[in-house]
């Protein structure tokens, strides 16, 4: 059975600092992994998608990489900022029954 | 372009009764699919659906119950509400079952209370 674990359950930064957000997952059997935003209240929101047979995905200040033998999956935010405040949550698809397994996610709180 | 719609966003049951959470889409996307979020744990998939007509369950199918007549809706059916069924659902779409590069979309969201 696949297991996502996120660590730490919540982060607190100051402002400007860069944030690193960390996704481990036990099976190597994925298409590929998605990292989303939540804010409070809010749905989820996909953040980068990454495919299995790629290392990493950029998207403005956010990058994430994927080792998928060894079961990582990093997150990075350059230069946080109050706004990147939110829960920030992976997600793996797997290539055996084309599910999502999810991460319980990391609450991230960026100080002003 | 809406997106992934859900209705009510907040609802309050009794124990026993029954309901059904409102989902739609715009994307003309063939797979969709229910999860609860619970506090400390990570989305679970209730019921799945890859086009209209085809349902199948997920991880935590009881007490739920689906149907897709069409493209763009795919209600969830709580048949006898229980305290245990108390949580966040999230609505969610993407284009195909096994798409690489498909994201997925999220509803806002319904936060039920079952007293």
């Amino acid at each position: 059975k696949q297991e996502v674990t996120q660590i730490p359950a919540a982060l607190s930064v100051p402002e400007g600092e860069n944030l690193v957000l960390n996704c481990s997952f036990t099976d190597s059997a994925i298409y590929n992994l998605q990292w989303f935003r939540q804010d409070p209240g809010k749905g989820l929101t996909s953040l980068l998608l990454i495919q299995s047979s790629q290392r990493e995905q950029t998207s403005g200040r956010l990058n994430a990489s994927l080792d998928k033998s060894s079961g990582r999956s990093t997150l990075y935010i350059a230069a946080s900022q109050p706004g990147d405040s939110a829960t920030y949550l992976c997600a793996v698809l797997r290539s055996n029954d084309y599910k999502l397994s999810f991460g319980a996610g990391t609450t991230v709180t960026v100080r002003a | 372009n809406a997106g992934v719609t859900q209705t009510p966003k907040f609802q309050v049951l009794k124990t026993g009764q029954s309901m059904t959470l409102q989902c739609a889409q715009d994307m003309n996307h063939e797979y969709m699919s229910w999860y609860r979020q619970d506090p400390g744990m990570g989305l679970r998939l209730i019921h799945y659906s890859v086009g209209a007509g085809i349902t199948d369950q997920g991880e935590v199918p009881n007490g739920y119950n689906v149907s897709r007549s069409t493209t763009e809706d795919f209600p969830l059916r709580l048949l006898s509400a229980a305290p245990s069924q108390t949580s966040v659902y999230f609505c969610a779409s993407r284009m195909g079952i096994a798409g690489l590069t498909d994201t997925q979309y999220f509803g806002p969201g319904t936060r039920l209370t079952v007293l």
